[in-house]
């Protein structure tokens, strides 16, 4: 079955610690994305990523960083710098072609205890 | 700078009844793609339709349907005979298409609407 994967489903952090969130798609997609989300909110935009050792910052990409390896693979970590971190945290893929659709995965909930 | 809005921030319905969820953009450009996406309680986002500025003709996939009003910048969204399995909150998205860099057109989401179907 063809699709996008975040793991795990649930995490909890203690204050001040880094923790990596995984997604792994085999659609074959170029481009990869992280967004978060928070209660009552729409989707902000993280990182993204078009091509493999390449990624941009989004709107909110304070305290987060990237990396793209492998072109199924676009983990994210999020640092002790990031001032909130307790949010529901969704990576999507897209092929590179004009605004295409961006399909996402079940998402990581993420909780700073 | 693009923007979407959907003043909807939550609906209830009894089952079977028809809804319709309005979505509102902003936009400079002349080429976009608009969005709905569905994410029931399990938190997945599921995509529902994309339609490009250049394509007014409504949709209709089932029991949905969309109007799409350049005239008044709306992408509405309803649904007919509204089941409880459509109970979910709705995103309505806004694509600017960058035709010289494909992949770093931004996404922008609304806040969503909650809708809550009653059995």
């Amino acid at each position: 079955d063809g699709g996008i994967t975040q793991s795990p489903k649930y995490l909890f952090r203690k204050e001040g610690q880094n923790v990596t969130l995984s997604c792994e798609q085999n659609l074959n997609h170029d481009a990869m994305y992280w967004y978060r989300q928070d209660p009552g909110q729409g989707l902000r935009l993280i990182y993204y990523s078009q091509i493999v050792n390449d990624f941009q910052k989004g709107d909110i990409a304070e305290g987060y960083s990237v990396s793209r390896e492998k072109k199924e693979s676009f983990p994210l970590t999020v640092t002790s710098a990031q001032k909130n971190p307790t949010a529901f945290y969704l990576c999507a893929s897209s092929m590179l072609r004009a605004a295409d659709t961006q399909y996402f995965g079940p998402g990581t909930r993420l909780t700073v205890l | 700078a693009q923007k979407v809005t959907q003043a909807q921030t939550e609906i209830s319905v009894v089952e079977k009844e028809d809804v319709t969820l309005d979505c509102v953009y902003e936009t400079r450009d002349t080429t976009y793609y608009l969005f709905w996406y569905k994410q029931p309680p399990s938190g997945e986002l599921v995509f529902l339709i994309r339609r490009n500025s250049f394509d007014e003709q409504n949709e209709i996939s089932g029991r949905y349907s969309w109007n799409f009003q350049k005239s008044t910048s709306s992408f509405n969204f309803t649904i007919t005979a509204s089941q409880v399995v459509d109970s979910a909150v709705y995103f309505c998205a806004l694509s600017e298409a960058d035709i010289s860099n494909f992949g770093n057109e931004k996404l922008t989401f609304g806040t969503g609407t909650r809708l809550t179907i009653i059995p």
